[in-house]
């Protein structure tokens, strides 16, 4: 059963950069997989940040950016703020009308 | 602006069954299929199962295939999740969610909890 990967965790100091990647346990992500991404703080819904790879979501910031890198999808937040610190998942579609989402990655920013 | 409000969560007994209902505004609900979505208790999302615009082909995770049902009613914009046989396990907050139109999810509802207990 092949599964959607994510860091558990990360940390970034503020005003920095960071990339959370989106793998596969068995193959690559593509843009054939439609990667997006959701940021959820503790107790709400989650929100959407990123479709289809690199799209972003209405009202998002350009300081949340998607890609591809390497066998991976990317989120990388340019200039971390106070409040970007939350949990981050991603979201593939595996084909045949499934999707599976990552553990998620909890980022601190510090 | 986009809505989508779930209901019908509860506590209820292994093996017990649930409809769970969500009421879309905001958008012409006929042209958009829809997701439920859940999270556990700490845990993180899980894709449960997804509607296509006329209700026609749905598709579900295996985790829940053959106990859950999603089915919508256009004439109401409304989507259901129909629980049965359910599982400590099927505890979490569920999510309905619309479907962006490129594989991806663009509106999320705020969940209604589920608890599977006896």
């Amino acid at each position: 059963q092949t599964v959607v990967t994510q860091e558990p965790s990360f940390s970034v100091s503020p005003g920095e950069t960071v990339t959370l990647t989106c793998g596969l346990s068995s193959g690559s992500v593509s843009t054939s997989s439609y990667p997006s991404w959701y940021q959820q703080t503790p107790g709400q819904a989650p929100r959407t940040l990123i479709y289809s790879t690199n799209i972003r979501s209405s009202g998002v910031p350009d300081r949340f950016s998607g890609s591809i890198l390497g066998n991976k999808a990317a989120l990388t937040i340019t200039g971390a703020q106070a409040d970007d610190e939350c949990d981050y998942y991603c979201m593939l579609y595996m084909g045949g009308g499934i999707w599976m989402f990552g553990g998620g990655t909890k980022l601190t920013v510090l | 602006q986009v809505q989508v409000v779930e209901s019908g969560g509860g506590v209820v007994q292994p093996g017990g069954s649930l409809r769970l209902s969500c009421e879309a505004s905001g958008f012409t609900f006929i042209n958009y299929a829809m997701h439920w979505v859940r999270q556990a208790p700490g845990k993180g999302l899980e894709w449960v199962a997804h509607v296509k615009t006329d209700g026609n082909v749905k598709w579900y995770a295996d985790s829940v295939k053959g106990r859950f049902t999603i089915s919508r009613d256009n004439s109401k914009n409304t989507v259901y999740l129909q629980l049965n046989s359910l599982r400590v396990e099927d505890s979490a907050v569920y999510y309905c969610a619309k479907d962006g139109g490129n594989w991806n999810i663009d509106h999320w509802g705020q969940g209604t909890l589920v608890t599977v207990s006896s």
